[in-house]
């Protein structure tokens, strides 16, 4: 089956670093997706792992380990913004490529 | 830019109508989708469509049907709409399995 774990809620203060991560069992794994979602609005695509490693795109970065099916999100020198829903998603090959979604992280930036 | 517009972002209907909900893609993708969005659930896909003319089945398509005419316009029906579907619907389309969804700003609806 699959499955996608994050955390329900974090708070952070501005200008500090915050990591979400995200835990996932697929039956085949083929990359994972994170995106931002503002309430009310539609989700935004901020990054994608398809191998491990971080990648670095601003002041995000993401990170995966396939062996661990786990990523974390980074978001460094928060600003008031940054308060959104992040969102982890698998796509799975076995289920023809369709992405899964996880429950959302809702992030509270606070000053 | 992509664009992914959706014909309405409120909408209210009583029980038993039947719902139209819309989206066009201006970028030519193939693929399009329709989820559900709902607290505590997440994002549930409920049908996806790979080419014109055809759909297939997602993960909570009871109550549901689609159909795509054309490449660029994916249409989500409720065939007799009943309370338990109030919810945000939100479609997407990508050009490709490797490559990100681009979401339309959803549709909020009110079955009453």
């Amino acid at each position: 089956g699959q499955n996608i774990d994050q955390p329900t809620e974090m708070t952070a203060t501005e200008g500090a670093i915050v990591q979400i991560n995200c835990t996932y069992q697929t039956s085949g794994f083929n990359g994972l997706f994170w995106y931002q979602q503002h309430a009310g609005e539609a989700p935004t695509f901020l990054s994608y792992n398809v191998l491990d490693g971080l990648e670095e795109k601003g002041r995000f970065s993401s990170f995966l380990s396939r062996s661990k099916g786990y990523s974390y999100l980074l978001l460094k020198e928060l600003q008031m913004k940054d308060s959104a829903s992040y969102l982890c998603a698998v796509r799975d090959w076995v289920q023809g490529g369709k992405l899964i979604f996880g429950q959302g992280t809702e992030l509270s930036v606070k000053p | 830019d992509v664009k992914v517009t959706q014909s309405s972002r409120y909408l209210v209907k009583r029980t038993g109508e039947k719902v139209f909900l819309e989206c066009v893609q201006d970028m030519d993708h193939e693929n399009m989708f329709w989820y559900r969005q709902d607290p505590g659930l997440g994002l549930r896909l409920i049908y996806f469509s790979y080419d014109v003319k055809m759909k297939e089945k997602g993960d909570i398509p009871e109550g549901y049907s689609v159909s795509r005419e054309k490449k660029e316009r994916f249409s989500l029906i409720l065939e007799s709409a009943s309370t338990n579907q109030t919810s945000m619907y939100l479609c997407a389309s990508t050009q490709g399995t490797g490559y990100e969804q681009y979401f339309g700003p959803g549709t909020r609806l009110t079955v009453t």
